[in-house]
């Protein structure tokens, strides 16, 4: 079935460490996004990308970094530079970039959590 | 700007009976609206989705939803409640942009026996 994987599902990230998270899809869509989640606040896109080697910045992208090399992989670094990073993590991916009644496909997420 | 508005942060309902989680959206033209699901640790299911024509929608797992464009509402419905309902439901609307999604702070499910 096609679907899309994160993992880990749970990763612990150091003071001062970089981590990536990863997001794989086999749906053959165009656009992929990411979210991160925390209680009460509902989801907050990060970055979203409409194409291969194109992305852009959602409402809170600072502290993090996006790559789209493949059409199927769309990974989240998460930086030193991301003071709160504890949160859970979602990725999601639409058909294609244009239409916005397409609704989203969703990952099981990541829970990313400091030591 | 687009927004939603789940008013309800939790709510509580017993086993069997009828549910109905509130909507409201701040949208200029016809929204492109869906109710997802989320169960714990997992990620969120679409249960319904309206995009115009009836303003009464069936989704999945039984559940409905009404739009009322005079009310800004899309208001979530259930006959009868399952206690494998237990979850947290999004309310969402389509952006005008035309690739972004907008979704509620959410509304938790508690099914109490």
């Amino acid at each position: 079935d096609g679907g899309i994987t994160q993992s880990p599902k749970y990763l612990f990230r150091k003071e001062g460490q970089n981590v990536t998270l990863s997001c794989e899809q086999n749906l053959n869509h165009d656009a992929m996004y990411w979210y991160r989640q925390d209680p009460g606040q509902g989801l907050r896109l990060i970055y979203y990308s409409q194409i291969v080697n194109d992305f852009q910045k959602g409402d809170i992208a600072e502290g993090y970094s996006v790559s789209r090399e493949k059409k199927e992989s769309f990974p989240l670094t998460v930086t030193s530079a991301q003071k709160n990073p504890t949160a859970f993590y979602l990725c999601a991916s639409t058909p294609s970039a244009q239409g916005r009644g397409q609704p989203q496909h969703f990952g099981d997420g990541t829970r990313l959590s400091i030591l | 700007a687009q927004s939603v508005t789940q008013p309800d942060i939790h709510i509580t309902v017993s086993e069997g009976a009828s549910l109905e989680l509130r909507c409201n959206y701040s949208y200029g033209a016809t929204p492109y609206l869906f109710w997802y699901v989320q169960s714990p640790g997992q990620g969120l299911q679409l249960l319904l989705k309206y995009f115009s024509g009836d303003t009464l929608v069936q989704g999945i797992k039984g559940f409905e939803a009404e739009f009322k464009r005079s009310q800004s509402s899309f208001n979530l419905r259930k006959p009868s409640v399952h206690w494998s309902d237990a979850a947290e439901y999004f309310c969402a609307v389509g952006d005008t942009g035309g690739f972004k999604t907008i979704f509620g702070a959410g509304t938790r499910l508690f099914v109490k026996a």
